[in-house]
């Protein structure tokens, strides 16, 4: 089946400083990832939508500056939290998709800003 | 945006058949209704998706009526490693639409032995 990693797992970053999150598509092509935000006992809020070559699309509310994606190939995308602050602490989750109907999920990553 | 509402919570009692409804009353021609399990601190798990009707497949089944205002996934016969959190998700990722995902706030089913 369609497999979606991510790295890093879980991650601890001071206030101020940036963190880089992969997202990769291993075993197909993924012409559009998603990523996803997730609080503790709340359902995924959508962030952005990226496809590959193009700038992303942030849903309302999400600050592009702040949530910077790069989708530079076909397999992986990239979202760089920067200037965290301890509000930015979460669970991001990436999904992808090659217009099937269905999104595949990667497993995750906790980020921890102290 | 079509939004979703699902029951916070279920209980049900191991070997019971669990049907848990969501309704969508504006959605789209373009959506498709899709559903997803999820356990603590890991990504969504595809369960069944669905346009119209009934689909069923090895784990699930999904009924949609005619409307598709709602609709319901069945478990048949839970056991304990069935208790997670479920979504219903509405929208269009065929790239015909805009990519209008909204995920609801999940149904927390808790199986009891």
């Amino acid at each position: 089946g369609a497999v979606v990693s991510q790295h890093p797992s879980w991650v601890i970053c001071k206030s101020g400083t940036s963190v880089k999150i992969e997202c990769r598509s291993l075993d197909f092509q993924a012409t559009t990832m998603f990523w996803y935000r997730q609080f503790p006992k709340q359902s995924l809020m959508l962030m952005a939508t990226s496809n590959e070559g193009s700038k992303a699309t942030y849903e309302q509310g999400v600050e592009k500056d702040k949530f910077l994606i790069n989708h530079a190939s076909l397999t992986l995308s990239t979202l760089t939290v920067t200037s965290a602050h301890p509000e930015d602490s979460s669970f991001y989750i990436c999904s992808a998709t090659t217009f099937g109907y269905e999104q595949y999920f990667g497993p995750g990553t906790r980020l921890t800003v102290t | 945006l079509a939004k979703t509402t699902q029951p916070i919570s279920m209980d049900s009692y191991e070997g019971q058949e669990v049907n848990i409804t969501c309704s969508h009353n504006n959605i789209a021609t373009n959506d498709y209704i899709t559903w997803y399990q999820q356990f603590p601190s890991q990504g969504p798990r595809f369960i069944i998706q669905g346009y119209k009707t009934k689909v069923t497949n090895e784990v699930a089944s999904l009924f949609i009526p005619a409307d598709r205002k709602s609709s319901t996934l069945s478990l048949p016969r839970v056991s304990l490693s069935d208790t997670a959190v479920y979504y219903c998700l509405v929208g269009d990722v065929s790239g015909a639409g805009s990519y209008q995902l909204t995920f609801g706030k999940g149904t927390k089913l808790s199986v009891i032995p």
